[in-house]
């Protein structure tokens, strides 16, 4: 069954310093992987997923994200973090094997200190 | 272009009650899904559907129902409310699996 662990909670990080939000997975074949950020009573929107192809993803507002096939992980990265990044921020994943529904894992939240 | 959109906002039910959350996409999307947010778990999959006439259950199915007779449309059905599904609901849809999902705006439901 498919699976996607988020293991921090909460990330602190002081503005202009870089950020990583941890996320590994389990899926029986290859997965479609995705992020997904929600700012304050606001829907979820869209950063940035790996279909295939580079390991390394960029997306929208300076994020990229690592996929490693060998760790099962696709953390999300931003080499230097801003007070407005802070929100909640959701890995995704979608597979064949699991009927393409998409599973989430249990948010991180990221606060970014001025 | 109105996407994906979710009525009602917010609603009240009492223990017991029925209701119907309606979900609509105006992007010819196949494929289809709702959430539940709740603090600290996340977004949990109740039910979802791969196109007209196919539904499937998710990770918390139970007390929900749902059905799928045309593309655009997805709504979401509570038997008999109770108070452990007061949550913020949220619809999805995406063209392709290899595609992101589009939400909804949201559903606060309370039960009483």
């Amino acid at each position: 069954a498919q699976s996607v662990a988020q293991p921090e909670d909460q990330v602190n990080v002081a503005e202009g310093n870089p950020l990583t939000v941890k996320c590994t997975y389990s899926v029986s074949g290859n997965p479609y992987l995705f992020w997904y950020v929600q700012y304050p009573n606001r829907g979820l929107q869209f950063l940035l997923k790996y279909i295939t192809g580079d390991n390394l993803v960029k997306g929208s507002y300076g994020f990229e994200a690592e996929f490693n096939k060998s760790q099962t992980s696709f953390h999300l990265k931003k080499p230097s973090a801003l007070v407005s990044d802070s929100a909640l921020y959701f890995c995704a994943v979608r597979d064949r094997a699991g009927g393409f529904k998409t599973i989430f894992g249990a948010g991180t939240r990221l606060f970014v200190k001025a | 272009n109105a996407g994906v959109t979710q009525t009602p906002k917010f609603q009240v039910l009492k223990t017991g009650q029925s209701m119907t959350l309606q979900c609509a996409q105006d992007m010819n999307h196949e494929y289809m899904s709702w959430y539940r947010q709740d603090p600290g778990m996340g977004l949990r999959l109740i039910h979802y559907s791969v196109g007209a006439g196919i539904t499937d259950q998710g990770e918390v199915p139970n007390g929900y129902n749902v059905s799928r007779s045309t593309t655009e449309d997805f709504p979401l059905r509570l038997l008999s409310a109770a108070p452990s599904q007061t949550s913020v609901y949220f619809c999805a849809s995406s063209l392709r699996p290899n595609e992101k999902l589009f939400f909804g705006s949201g559903t606060q439901l309370s039960v009483l």
